[in-house]
Order: structure tokens, then sequence, then C-alpha cells
């Protein structure tokens, strides 16, 4: 089975760039996560979706930054506009309310903003 | 108080010796407890998940939970250089609610 898939897996943009980040969840999960990993602060949850609603985006940081999840296997973070201190590997993840809210990641997408 | 405090480390273990790894949580309304393991430029495996009071055990890790004190814990025997990684361990309250990361510890196996 395919694990959490996201696109892409590197960026590097431009101050002021929008850049969209995307994922695709494991089939059949119905939770989806999205989380910011930095060294200074390690792993933040951004914002989590249950069945397709946002159910808590306190993490998210400022109003630049917004997430959709049209449906169940599809969802996207955009950060508009972009700045430096946004440089951050950015992860999804994954799950089901049957599986005791094990959650699975995905592999990452690299953000560098210039 | 941070909800769930690990020690940061580096923890450094001979090869074939048993690594432990701890963690404490703040909140006794905690029900999920969780281990990911994280490999420098990779993202956070699951490789442990416990529910309730005890032991668990898969292969040669082993997790060990104890509600009444509030910590868990995480035990590799026969260490090996692949085990060398980041150890986060995490959280949930209930069931489709958020998981609450430590800031993991870094675990160094020296052969």
């Amino acid at each position: 089975d395919a694990g959490v898939i996201q696109s892409p897996r590197h960026e590097v943009t431009e101050m002021g760039q929008e850049v969209t980040l995307r994922c695709k969840p494991i089939s059949g999960h119905n939770s989806l996560f999205w989380y910011r990993q930095t060294m200074m602060r390690g792993l933040e949850l951004l914002i989590y979706f249950n069945n397709n609603v946002p159910i808590d985006d306190s993490g998210m940081p400022e109003d630049r930054f917004s997430a959709k999840m049209p449906n169940a296997s599809f969802s996207t973070l955009k950060i508009q506009p972009s700045e430096p201190r946004d440089s951050a590997v950015y992860f999804c993840a994954s799950g089901t309310e049957s599986s005791y809210n094990e959650q699975f990641f995905g592999p990452g997408t690299r953000l560098t903003v210039l | 108080q941070k909800e769930v405090e690990q020690n940061s480390g580096p923890l450094s273990v001979p090869e074939g010796a048993i690594a432990s790894l701890n963690c404490t949580y703040s909140d006794r309304g905690s029900q999920s407890f969780f281990w990911y393991r994280q490999y420098s430029g990779k993202s956070p495996e699951l490789i442990m998940s416990i529910y309730s009071n005890g032991d668990k055990e898969d292969g040669r890790f082993t997790a060990q939970l104890n509600k009444a004190s509030q910590y868990v814990s995480l035990l590799i025997r026969d260490s090996q250089p692949s085990d060398s990684a980041t150890y986060l361990c995490a959280l949930s309250h209930s069931s489709a609610s958020k998981i609450i990361f430590g800031s993991g510890t870094r675990l160094s196996i020296r052969p």
C-alpha cells in the first residue's frame, strides 16, 4: 500500500512568492495533520482535519498560512507571501480513529525561502 | 511545563547493550502513547504504540507504560548502529485528536 504522498519534495523560492505544498493521505484514513519541523522549534503541529473538516488550526503561525482539504484524498498547505523564516521541513501525516490515533508521516517537503 | 518531556541527549550506548529512553507527561487523561524514530533527514516513523499499563514487546523493542507515575519508556535490546536516530515520545488524549510530541532524544550506538 502506498504511504502518505507529499509533493514537491524540495522547494526553493524567493521571499514574497506563494508556495503550495500538497499531500495525499493513506487511503481510508480520515484524519490529516500538517506539521513543521525546524532545528530550533522541533516538530510543531500546524493544523489537523477530521473527515475533511479543520478541527484545530491554533498552530498556524499567522494569516499567511492557509490549509484546505477539499476531499478525503487531497490537502494543500499554502504560504502567501513566503518569508525566509518559513524555511523548514513540512510533514503531512494521516491516521484513523480506529487505530487509536496512530499517525503515519509522509516524506516531507523541504522548503527554502531565500 | 511541557506536556511531554524527554531528555534531549545525546545518549551514547555501546553496540549490543540495552538502550533505555524515557519520557514523562503531565496530563493524567492521556490515553495513547507512541514512540517514533526519526533518522536524520527523514520523516518520523512509528515504531511502538502502547495504551495499557505494563510492557509491550515487539522484536528488540519494549515499550513500558506507568500511568500512575506518568512515564513511558522504550527499551532497545541488542542495540545496533542502525538504531542511531532521534526517538520522539508522543501521546494523545483521545481518538481523533491531535498527537503531542516531545522534543526527542538523540541516541547514538557506538560500535
